[in-house]
């Protein structure tokens, strides 16, 4: 089974400094994708960036970009020039595929990340 | 543009009652994943079909929970019968086998059982 683990409960920053979410996942698994999802207060699951496991080039994707060390099995986010509206929960998730097809998702407990003025 | 939509959003009911949830997934999409979310336990997956198959409801209460697709545009989610720990936030997620393997997910039924 794979688990998810995400240290930090919490954490806030000033408007428009860098932040970095951390992530570290276990699985003995080789074929796998990596996401992180955004949950505001409407509860709605927004998808972030993603990163296939068999590549070794990080994922951007505008202010938000990814340090995956498969190695350490560690997948952080980063966020720069962060703004109010970041203000969320956020979600480390871990999925499977194979020839079928994706598998559910394994998710850490996430981290509450707060954009303060 | 294309969304998953879930129905209710909200739902109370007392304890022992049959609770429905309904999902309707995005046009095309084959793999359909129903998740449960909980301030203790956090969001765990409970059941997911893959053109219209039950491929794994492992993380699904047997004896009280039941999933289902009827046709390749719902799928339901029932509780019977509904217990206070099975209040949370469901939220139904639907994909393709193949490409991004991106979920898409719905705005979650918020379940309160008294």
């Amino acid at each position: 089974a794979q688990t998810v683990t995400q240290s930090q409960p919490e954490m806030s920053v000033q408007e428009a400094e860098t932040v970095t979410l951390s992530c570290t996942y276990d699985t003995s698994e080789s074929n796998y994708y990596l996401f992180w999802y955004k949950q505001p207060p409407s509860r709605q699951m927004i998808l972030v960036i993603r990163q296939e496991a068999y590549k070794q080039q990080n994922a951007t994707e505008n202010r938000f970009s990814v340090n995956f060390q498969k190695a350490a099995k560690s997948f952080s986010l980063k966020i720069s020039d962060s703004q109010l509206g970041d203000t969320a929960m956020y979600f480390c998730a871990f999925g499977l595929y194979s020839g079928g097809g994706a598998d559910g998702l394994t998710f850490g407990k996430g981290t509450h990340l707060i954009i303060q003025p | 543009d294309a969304r998953v939509t879930q129905t209710p959003r909200h739902k109370v009911t007392e304890m022992g009652q049959e609770v429905t949830m309904r999902c309707q997934p995005i046009l095309g999409h084959n793999t359909v994943f129903w998740y449960r979310q909980t301030m203790m336990q956090g969001l765990e997956l409970l059941a997911y079909f893959r053109n219209r198959a039950p491929l794994d409801d492992s993380g699904m209460p047997k004896d009280r929970f039941s999933a289902e697709m009827p046709d390749a545009t719902l799928a339901t989610l029932k509780i019977q019968p509904s217990e206070p720990r099975d209040s949370a936030v469901y939220f139904c997620a639907s994909g393709l086998d193949e490409g991004d393997y991106e979920q898409y997910f719905g705005p979650g039924t918020r379940l309160t059982v008294t």
